[in-house]
C-alpha cells in the first residue's frame, strides 16, 4: 500500500519568501508528526497532531512556522518569511493510533533551501 | 531530558567484515527504540523496531539489541556489503510519542 508522501520533494526559496510543504500520510492514521533535520543532525520534532488537534507544537522554532491539518488527513507546514538557518530537510510521519506510543512511519521528506 | 548519542560519527570497514554501530541513551524509561537506515538525499528508513519488553529483534544480517538498565543499543551487520553504506540513525521514544534521534553513524563499505 501507500506509505507516507510529501511534496514538494525539493524547494528553493529566496529569504523573505513564504512556503508551503504538503504531507500525506497513510490512509487512517490517526497521528500526524513533522521533524525538522538540518545538514549532518538527526532529525528534530517539531509537531504533532491527533486528527485535527494539534497537541503539541512545543518544538516549532518561531512564530514564522505554523503547521495544519484541517481534515484529519493531509497536513500542511508553512513556513513564513524564510531565513537561511531554515534550509533542512522537513519530515513528516505518521501512526496508526492515537496513543503516540506506535511505531511512526516516515516519508521521503522535503529539502528546502532557502537563498 | 531524554538525549541520545551514537559512536562513532563515521566508520569505513572494506567488504564482509562484521560490524557493530552504538546508541547511548539517558532516560532508560524508554517505550520503543528504533533503528532506520537514511541514504542521501532519502528519508528514512525502519530497519528495527524494539519495544521496551523485548532485547533484541533481528531481520536478515541485522540483529538490534537493547539494554534498557545500562542505557544503551547496539546495531549488528553481519556480512558487510557496499549496499549497506548509508547513515545509521536510532531513535528513542521515552515517556512522550516524541522520536529522540541521535545524530548517526555515517557508514561506508568498501569493495
Amino acid at each position: 500500500g501507500a506509505g507516507v508522501s510529501q511534496s514538494p520533494r525539493y524547494k528553493v526559496a529566496k529569504r523573505g519568501q513564504d512556503v508551503a510543504l504538503r504531507c500525506d500520510p497513510i490512509s487512517g492514521h490517526v497521528s500526524l508528526f513533522w521533524y525538522q533535520q538540518a545538514l549532518g543532525q538527526g532529525p528534530e520534532f517539531l509537531t504533532y497532531f491527533q486528527n485535527e488537534a494539534q497537541l503539541d507544537k512545543s518544538g516549532l522554532p518561531s512564530d514564522r512556522f505554523f503547521a495544519e491539518r484541517p481534515e484529519g488527513s493531509v497536513s500542511t507546514l508553512k513556513i513564513q518569511r524564510t531565513q537561511q538557518e531554515d534550509s533542512a530537510v522537513y519530515l513528516c510521519a505518521s501512526s496508526l493510533g492515537g496513543s503516540g506510543r506506535l511505531e511512526q512511519y516516515f516519508g521521503p521528506g522535503t529539502r528546502l533551501t532557502v537563498t | 531530558k531524554q538525549e541520545v548519542t551514537q559512536i562513532p560519527a563515521a566508520l569505513s570497514v572494506p567488504e564482509g567484515e562484521n560490524l557493530v554501530l552504538n546508541c547511548s541513551f539517558t532516560d532508560s524509561a524508554i517505550y520503543n527504540l528504533q533503528w532506520f537506515r537514511q541514504d542521501p538525499g532519502k528519508g528514512l528508513t525502519s530497519l528495527l523496531l524494539i519495544q521496551s519488553s523485548q532485547r533484541e529483534q533481528t531481520s536478515g544480517r541485522l540483529n538490534a539489541s537493547l539494554d534498557k538498565s545500562s542505557g544503551r543499543s547496539t546495531l549488528y551487520i553481519a556480512a558487510s556489503q557496499p549496499g549497506d553504506s548509508a547513515t545509521y540513525l536510532c531513535a528513542a521514544i521515552s515517556g512522550t510519542y516524541k522520536y529522540i534521534f541521535g545524530t548517526g553513524t555515517r557508514l561506508k563499505v568498501l569493495a
